[in-house]
């Protein structure tokens, strides 16, 4: 069984200022790993993956995140934030060849402010 | 695509009453998922299902609560009797087997509220 551990609940920080979401998980096997965004009064949405490949995985909105294997890591960054992305960040994990089942973590909730 | 289709959006109910959230998956998409939002518990998967079939109930929290897919466009979340603690926001999510690169497809929720 694999778990998702999201270090900050809350993450308030000033518009242009970079930000960072913490995300470490546990598994015994491969996994996959994404980032989930929820605005408010919304479903989640997918914001980036991680299945294969380059460990570095990139947003369309200026979002990255780095999968660090030795490290169980999977954080996520911006360099400059907008008031638009204010929103709950979840990381999740789901084991490779194990269909769609995914395990969140408790999310984040970033706080962009002016 | 129109996405998933949840309905309805808002439910305010009495204690004791049936409740029946419904949802429609993305057409072609073979597997389903339940999933509860709380702000004590986060996110918890109540079941999913696989080309119709419950594969995974574990999360279902008690008999009060049912699910069913009687078809590839339609599932239902029953509970019976509600209770003040069942308020919450009901994801529906579904996804296509086929590769099984994870990716959901959430719809907007549906919000209860037992009074």
């Amino acid at each position: 069984a694999q778990s998702v551990t999201q270090l900050d609940s809350q993450v308030p920080v000033f518009e242009e200022a970079p930000v960072e979401l913490r995300c470490n998980y546990s598994s015994s096997v491969s996994v996959y790993l994404f980032w989930y965004v929820q605005y408010p009064n919304q479903g989640l949405q997918l914001l980036l993956k991680y299945l294969s490949g380059s460990t570095l995985v990139e947003s369309i909105n200026g979002f990255e995140a780095e999968f660090n294997k030795s490290q169980t890591s999977f954080h996520l960054r911006k360099p400059s934030v907008h008031i638009s992305d204010t929103a709950e960040y979840f990381c999740a994990v789901s084991e490779v060849n194990a269909g769609n089942m995914l395990t969140f973590g408790g999310g984040t909730r970033l706080m962009v402010k002016p | 695509d129109a996405g998933v289709i949840q309905s309805p959006r808002h439910e305010v109910t009495e204690m004791g009453q049936e409740v029946t959230l419904r949802c429609k998956p993305i057409s072609g998409h073979n597997s389903l998922f339940w999933y509860r939002q709380t702000m004590m518990r986060g996110l918890e998967l109540l079941i999913y299902f696989n080309n119709n079939v419950p594969i995974d109930d574990s999360g279902m929290p008690e008999d009060r609560f049912s699910a069913k897919m009687p078809n590839a466009s339609f599932s239902t979340l029953k509970i019976q009797p509600s209770e003040p603690r069942d308020s919450a926001v009901y994801f529906c999510a579904s996804s296509s087997r086929t590769g099984g690169t994870g990716e959901l497809f959430f719809g907007e929720g549906s919000r209860l509220t037992v009074l």
